[in-house]
């Protein structure tokens, strides 16, 4: 199968502070991974892409150097959300893009950040 | 023309019977259709998915069915069990693109 991590899977932070979340592809290398957040029983909003070796591409509203996307080799993203508030509190989740016929994209466990 | 609208937004249905979940859309350059299924405080998983050259595909008790021609598909569940209790989420994606837009998610209770 295809595997996907994240770490942590939940992080309490002080206001203010800057947290970093790692997503890693375990059994396939990924050009590309996808950086989502949910808020509770809502869908899925896509936040931005990650391309290995060139800039995060964010979706509109997303802002950029709040939450900062580095994808570092083809199994590893990392996301930092910088001076994180309250309202950044939400439910992360990544996913890597698996090349194939069927566009198939697997989804990390999530991460669960809660900002005091 | 980007969204693509899943229904209904909650259902329960008892042990046994079958659990279906709409979804339609408006882009026909769409041709990768996933459902997801995702349990609380976890990643959505890969369920089942279709390409539009087929109406049908099945895995186990899991269908998706494809009207091309209505823009719709469907996810059917057959002989439902509580352990199917979950959210589920259709998506749809373009050819050569790799971004996914999902549906609004469909809360689905299966009563012992």
């Amino acid at each position: 199968g295809a595997v996907v991590s994240q770490h942590p899977s939940w992080v309490i932070c002080k206001s203010g502070t800057s947290v970093k979340i790692e997503c890693r592809s375990l059994d396939f290398q990924a050009t590309t991974m996808f950086w989502y957040r949910q808020f509770p029983k809502q869908s899925l909003m896509l936040m931005a892409t990650s391309n290995e070796g060139s800039k995060a591409t964010y979706e509109q509203g997303v802002e950029k150097d709040k939450f900062l996307i580095n994808h570092a080799s083809l199994t590893l993203s990392t996301l930092t959300v910088t001076s994180a508030h309250p309202e950044d509190s939400s439910f992360y989740i990544c996913s890597a893009w698996r090349d194939s016929s069927y566009n198939e994209q697997f989804f990390g466990p999530g991460t669960r950040l809660t900002v005091l | 023309q980007q969204q693509v609208k899943q229904s209904p937004q909650s259902l329960i249905v008892q042990k046994g019977g079958i659990s279906i979940i709409n979804c339609a859309y408006e882009n026909t350059a769409f041709d990768y259709f996933p459902w997801y299924q995702q349990f609380p405080g976890k990643g959505p998983a890969l369920l089942i998915a279709i390409r539009p050259d087929v109406s049908e595909k099945k895995e186990g008790r899991f269908t998706i069915s494809f009207n091309k021609s209505a823009k719709q598909f469907s996810l059917h569940i057959m002989d439902s069990q509580p352990g199917d209790s979950a959210t589920y989420f259709c998506a749809a994606s373009k050819r050569g693109a790799q971004k996914l837009v999902f549906g609004q998610g469909t809360r689905l209770t299966i009563n012992p």
